[in-house]
């Protein structure tokens, strides 16, 4: 199975950088999702990360190391609109069926 | 326009009743998927369907019975609901060879179901 943790809530200045971290634990593994879920809304994706490094997309960026099984969400200039639930989502290996497997998700408040 | 449309949006329904959701999407996509999200916003899933046959099944009730008629609907039938299955439930579909490529799921805007 797998087992993925998340820090439960985070907080942040409007302008600032954040980074929100994800470990995984899994018996196989192809990739790693990142997705943004506004309150009452679907989640949405953001980035996938298949190889180790560091992947840049605008004001956010996604690493991932393989070996440690670890990844974070990187947010710079942050925007009252970045408050939201960041969820990773482990893509295994076994499991068939495309099963993403969730962490419990990093509630972010941007403040002023 | 809506990539991936669920119906109800909100579903408030007494103990014992049975209820459905509906989805549909229009990606083209091969695989569709049901998710439940507790009050924590765990998401975990609960079945899967390619080309309308089941491949996911995990431990849920089987209260809970998934229908596929086609490739671009999946719905979900409810028995007997109870407090418990008070939830968001969110659609989600994908391509099923080329997940990470094509940008993972695309879900619903979610069904929040309320048993009272």
């Amino acid at each position: 199975g797998q087992n993925i943790d998340q820090p439960t809530e985070m907080t942040a200045t409007e302008g600032a950088i954040v980074q929100i971290n994800c470990t995984y634990q899994t018996s196989g593994f192809n990739g790693l999702f990142w997705y943004q879920q506004h309150a009452g809304e679907a989640p949405t994706f953001l980035s996938y990360n298949v190889l180790d490094g560091l992947e840049e997309k605008g004001r956010f960026s996604s690493f991932l190391s393989r070996s440690k099984g670890y990844s974070y969400l990187l947010l710079k200039e942050l925007q009252m609109k970045d408050s939201a639930s960041y969820l990773c989502a482990v893509y295994p290996l076994t499991g068939g069926g495309n099963k993403l497997t969730f962490g419990t998700g990093t509630q972010l408040k941007v403040e002023l | 326009d809506t990539a991936v449309s669920q119906t109800p949006k909100y579903l408030v329904t007494q103990m014992g009743n049975d209820k459905s959701i509906k989805c549909e999407q229009n990606l083209g996509h091969d695989t569709m998927y049901w998710y439940k999200q507790d009050s924590k916003k765990f998401l975990k899933i609960m079945f899967s369907y390619n080309n309308k046959e089941l491949i996911i099944n995990e431990t849920v009730p089987n209260r809970f019975s998934p229908k596929s008629p086609d490739k671009a609907h999946l719905n979900l039938h409810i028995n007997s609901l109870e407090l418990g299955d008070s939830a968001v439930y969110f659609c989600a579909s994908s391509q099923m060879r080329i997940l990470g490529a094509s940008g993972g799921y695309t879900f619903g805007s979610g069904t929040r179901l309320t048993v009272v």
